[in-house]
């Protein structure tokens, strides 16, 4: 049974690209949670997906950021025109229900550095 | 918003000594108390978690214990060993807030 699966695991952009990270839930999870890590740092939520809505997104800066998690296909965080403090690794993790009500299980993260 | 504080930052233990790693949290509606053990390069491990309508929970080496009057929770491992090295984060759950994570360190 895989796990989380995230790609890539590394990702190196130059200031204004952009950057689209994905995630894979574990087999039969429809809950997806997306975080930010800086180094020696905890983990930073940033937004909370079920199948096709977004149910939390209090985490996630205002612009440049944005999330999906469609019908098929894994959830996305897309990054536009990306700066140097974005540079962090993004984890992403999967439950089975609610959260608070299922645990959490996360992917290894793609570490992401900008140029 | 809730916050969680944990301590200590760095623990540094004989391999075999016991480790304590404390947290505490502000949202008293917080209901969930999950730990996780990230390695280096590696994602988040869910390693043993706890409800609120519970006191102790124990896994083999690993046990946790929640008091909810003072809002308090903590990690002991026992008899600990060098692949045990690792951080450690805590969290509380309404919304999954993490602390700032421990640095274990067991040496031979």
């Amino acid at each position: 049974n895989a796990g989380v699966m995230q790609n890539p695991r590394h990702l190196v952009r130059r200031r204004g690209q952009e950057a689209r990270l994905r995630c894979s839930p574990m087999k039969g999870h429809s809950h997806v949670y997306w975080y930010r890590q800086l180094p020696e740092e905890g983990l930073k939520f940033m937004v909370y997906l079920q199948k096709e809505n977004i149910i939390d997104e209090s985490g996630m800066p205002k612009e440049r950021f944005s999330a999906e998690f469609p019908k098929e296909g894994p959830s996305i965080l897309r990054i536009q025109q990306v700066v140097r403090g974005d540079s962090a690794a993004y984890f992403c993790a999967s439950s089975a229900g609610q959260r608070g009500n299922q645990p959490q299980h996360f992917g290894d993260g793609t570490r992401l550095s900008i140029l | 918003g809730e916050n969680v504080e944990q301590h200590p930052s760095t623990l540094s233990v004989q391999e075999g000594d016991s480790a304590v790693i404390k947290c505490t949290y502000s949202d008293s509606a917080s209901n969930y108390f999950p730990w996780y053990k990230q390695e280096l390069g590696k994602g988040p491990q869910l390693i043993i978690d706890i409800r609120s309508n519970v006191g102790e929970k124990k896994d083999q080496r690993i046990a946790v214990t929640l008091n909810k009057t003072a809002k308090h929770f903590s990690l002991h491992i026992t008899e600990t060993q060098p692949e045990d090295s690792a951080v450690y984060f805590c969290a509380a759950v309404k919304k999954l807030v993490f602390g700032t994570g421990t640095r274990l360190l067991v040496s031979p």
